[in-house]
């Protein structure tokens, strides 16, 4: 089955400094992959996704890119800010298959 | 769009009982709808795949008997856990997978706490 990586498992950043989240895969065939935010206490939020035909794609702060030759994902925040603190998490799917999770990074954005 | 209600948010049972959650998809019809426990500081982890009208697809070491899984509509899903034991507290989340889409959105989750 797909096996997704996630580094690194804790992040701690300045307020307006950018933070880089890096994800692998194992599943050549896998062709979707979301990113999720949770808070505290709360269910995970889709923040972006992106589909293996497709390498970049941004949404005003938040971009993620992918690799499928080395079978690598990252979500890229810029300028930072304190409500961008939560866990975040990565996965991975084929088609319609369950969607497996990496292990969560932990963001701190120190005001 | 694409909201994913979950109710209780929170319970508190005794050993021995029996709890439902409801999951929800308030704007869109699932076919296809996902139960996640997640423990403190850890991961997502699938318990079982919930198809409308049909019987749930459960993940290895997850007893059915134990988490009865229920979808009788395109917008509802129930778990029940059936005797549940203090190891049973964690947080559930469901999820909803749009019709013909590859997306899933989330609930706010449920923490159960079994005492």
């Amino acid at each position: 089955g797909e096996n997704v990586e996630q580094h690194p498992s804790t992040l701690s950043v300045q307020e307006g400094d950018s933070a880089v989240i890096k994800c692998t895969y194992s599943d050549s065939a896998s062709n979707y992959f979301p990113w999720y935010k949770q808070e505290l206490g709360k269910g995970p939020q889709l923040i972006i996704d992106i589909r293996s035909n497709v390498g970049e794609k941004k949404d005003q702060r938040i971009a993620v890119t992918l690799n499928k030759t080395a079978k690598h994902f990252s979500l890229h925040i810029t300028e930072t800010q304190p409500e961008d603190s939560a866990v975040y998490f990565c996965a991975a799917s084929r088609g319609y298959q369950k969607v497996t999770f990496g292990t969560g990074t932990k963001l701190q954005v120190i005001p | 769009g694409a909201v994913v209600s979950q109710h209780p948010s929170w319970v508190i049972c005794k050993s021995g009982t029996s709890v439902k959650i409801e999951c929800r998809s308030l704007d869109f019809q699932a076919t296809t709808m996902f139960w996640y426990r997640q423990f403190p500081k850890q991961s997502l982890m699938l318990m079982a795949t919930s198809n409308e009208g049909s019987k749930a697809t459960y993940e290895q070491g997850v007893e059915k008997d134990k988490f009865l899984i229920n979808h009788a509509s395109l917008t509802l899903s129930t778990l029940t856990v059936t005797s549940a034991h203090p190891e049973d507290s964690s947080f559930y989340i469901c999820s909803a997978r749009l019709i013909g889409a590859d997306t899933q959105y989330f609930g706010p989750g449920t923490r159960l706490t079994v005492l």
